[in-house]
């Protein structure tokens, strides 16, 4: 099926860093989603983007919508150890596939204290 | 509100069989997706239930199939199991719209 690409695959960074990790699809979508999933739990999401160029904050995390509806970005500020887990990024194009999720293929973020 | 919960948490199964999973809506949600999620894979989307009729389907067999109760909980149903088949299964909950997707923790099913 259909994936995002997501990078990268994984990181290991020390407390208190920033972190980086972006998304890019062949295909447009009107949605971008990033959730966070962590072992024995289904994703939760973090932060959601509805138009093209928009920019969200929730707390430390920041995610943009990219201009061509083809990528999106997430930023975490001064990491902590509860920021680690699988980080993925989700596309939906709803006026055509109903609602479904085409989910990247995830970014482990290991964070040492 | 409840958040979406599933049955069984863990499952294990042999080749050739069936197996049917199960999964509560949140509160106020009246459409359920279901996807599969290979390990150190993304979640792949399976299909979409909205008024108890499936509403999007994915690139999975007809072996996989699903049913919606006028409650909105959802089981989903695989037929002839493979071994690749083996994955935590997720479901996901939501109004009308498709947004604010809330998932479940899903049923880790295993094929031997």
């Amino acid at each position: 099926g259909q994936q995002l690409n997501q990078s990268p695959q994984s990181m290991f960074i020390q407390e208190g860093e920033d972190v980086s990790m972006n998304c890019t699809s062949s295909s447009i979508f009107n949605t971008w989603l990033w959730y966070k999933q962590e072992p024995g739990e289904g994703p939760v999401l973090l932060i959601a983007l509805y138009k093209a160029g928009e920019l969200t904050s929730n707390g430390r995390l920041t995610a943009q919508f990219g201009i061509t509806r083809k990528d999106s970005f997430l930023n975490i500020s001064a990491s902590i150890p509860s920021d680690v887990g699988i980080y993925f990024c989700a596309g939906q194009l709803r006026e055509t596939s109903g609602s479904r999720l085409t989910f990247g293929e995830g970014t482990q973020l290991t964070v040492n204290p | 509100e409840t958040g979406v919960t599933q049955s069984p948490t863990h499952l294990i199964k042999t080749r050739g069989q069936q197996v049917t999973l199960r999964c509560s809506s949140q509160s106020g949600h009246n459409t359920v997706s279901w996807y599969q999620q290979a390990l150190g894979q993304g979640p792949q989307f399976i299909f979409q239930y909205y008024r108890e009729e499936e509403n999007g389907r994915g690139n999975f067999p007809p072996r996989f199939s699903g049913l919606q109760f006028p409650n909105y909980s959802s089981e989903l149903n695989v037929n002839a199991l493979e071994l690749d088949d083996s994955a935590l299964y997720l479901c996901a909950s939501s109004r009308s719209g498709g947004l604010g997707y809330t998932f479940g923790s899903g049923t880790r099913l295993t094929v031997v």
